[in-house]
C-alpha cells in the first residue's frame, strides 16, 4: 500500500512558537507538496519540491519555509506561528507530471 | 494564480437523488484535470484523471465529463447514498508546470 504519512493529526501551538510539520512518503516520488485547506478556499499550495534540496514557492508561501534533505521527507516550518496559520495542512506526493497524487491524512494545527 | 472554480460550494440532497456539480478552469495550457473525493478525517482519494477533450470517465455511480475548449468538467452522482457525503475537489494542471491548482470544493451531504 502506498503511503504518505504526516507526523501529527492534531497540533496545538502558541503564537510565536516555531512549528515543524513532517511528511514522509514511501513511493520514491520526486515531487512533494504542502497545502493548507480553509473553509471555502479549497486547497492552496504553500510550497513544493521536485527534488532533494529543491523547493519552489506556491501561492501562499509567506510565513512558511520548507526543507527537503532526503527524497522521502518534506518538512513544513512555521518560523513564528501566528493565529492566522490555524488551518488543516495536507502533504502530497507525485511521481511525474500528470501522474496520480497521493495525500497524507492531514494535520489540523491550532495556534492559540 | 490560476482560477479554478467549483459550484455549488455545498449541496444537500436526499438519498436516491442524482446530482451534479461543476469545475471551471482556464481553457489555455491545459494538461490534465483531476477529481478527488475527500471524506472527513480521511485523505483525499483520487477519483478521475482526465486529459482529453470529450473524456468521459465512470466509477460505479460516479461519472465525469471534460470540455477543455470551454474549460469545464462535470461530476455526476447517480442515486446518491449517505456514504457519498464528502467534499469533492477538482484540480487543474497546466502543460507548463508540475502543480495542481485546486478549486474550492463542493461539499455534498446526502440525507438518509
Amino acid at each position: 500500500d502506498v503511503k504518505v504519512t504526516q507526523s501529527s493529526r492534531y497540533l496545538v501551538k502558541r503564537t510565536g512558537e516555531k512549528v515543524f510539520l513532517e511528511c514522509v512518503q514511501d513511493m520514491d516520488h520526486e515531487n512533494m507538496f504542502w497545502y493548507r485547506q480553509d473553509p471555502g478556499l479549497g486547497l492552496r499550495l504553500i510550497y513544493f519540491s521536485y527534488d532533494v534540496k529543491m523547493k519552489e514557492k506556491g501561492d501562499i508561501p509567506e510565513g512558511y519555509s520548507v526543507s527537503r534533505e532526503k527524497k522521502e521527507r518534506f518538512s513544513l516550518i512555521l518560523e513564528s506561528a501566528s493565529t492566522n496559520q490555524t488551518s488543516m495542512y495536507l502533504c502530497a506526493s507525485r511521481k511525474v507530471q500528470g501522474g496520480g497524487t497521493f495525500f497524507g491524512q492531514g494535520t489540523r494545527l491550532t495556534v492559540v | 494564480i490560476l482560477n479554478v472554480e467549483q459550484s455549488p460550494q455545498s449541496l444537500h440532497v436526499q438519498e436516491g437523488d442524482s446530482t451534479n456539480f461543476t469545475c471551471s478552469f482556464p481553457s489555455s495550457n491545459f494538461y490534465a484535470l483531476h477529481w478527488y473525493r475527500w471524506e472527513t478525517a480521511k485523505s483525499p482519494e483520487a477519483l478521475f484523471v482526465m486529459t482529453l477533450n470529450g473524456d468521459e470517465k465512470k466509477k460505479g455511480r460516479i461519472s465525469a465529463t471534460l470540455n477543455t475548449k470551454e474549460g469545464y468538467s462535470y461530476l455526476y452522482i447517480k442515486g446518491s447514498q449517505p456514504e457519498d457525503s464528502a467534499t469533492y475537489l477538482c484540480a487543474f494542471i497546466t502543460n507548463a508546470g508540475n502543480m495542481l491548482t485546486f478549486g474550492g470544493g463542493t461539499r455534498l451531504m446526502v440525507k438518509p
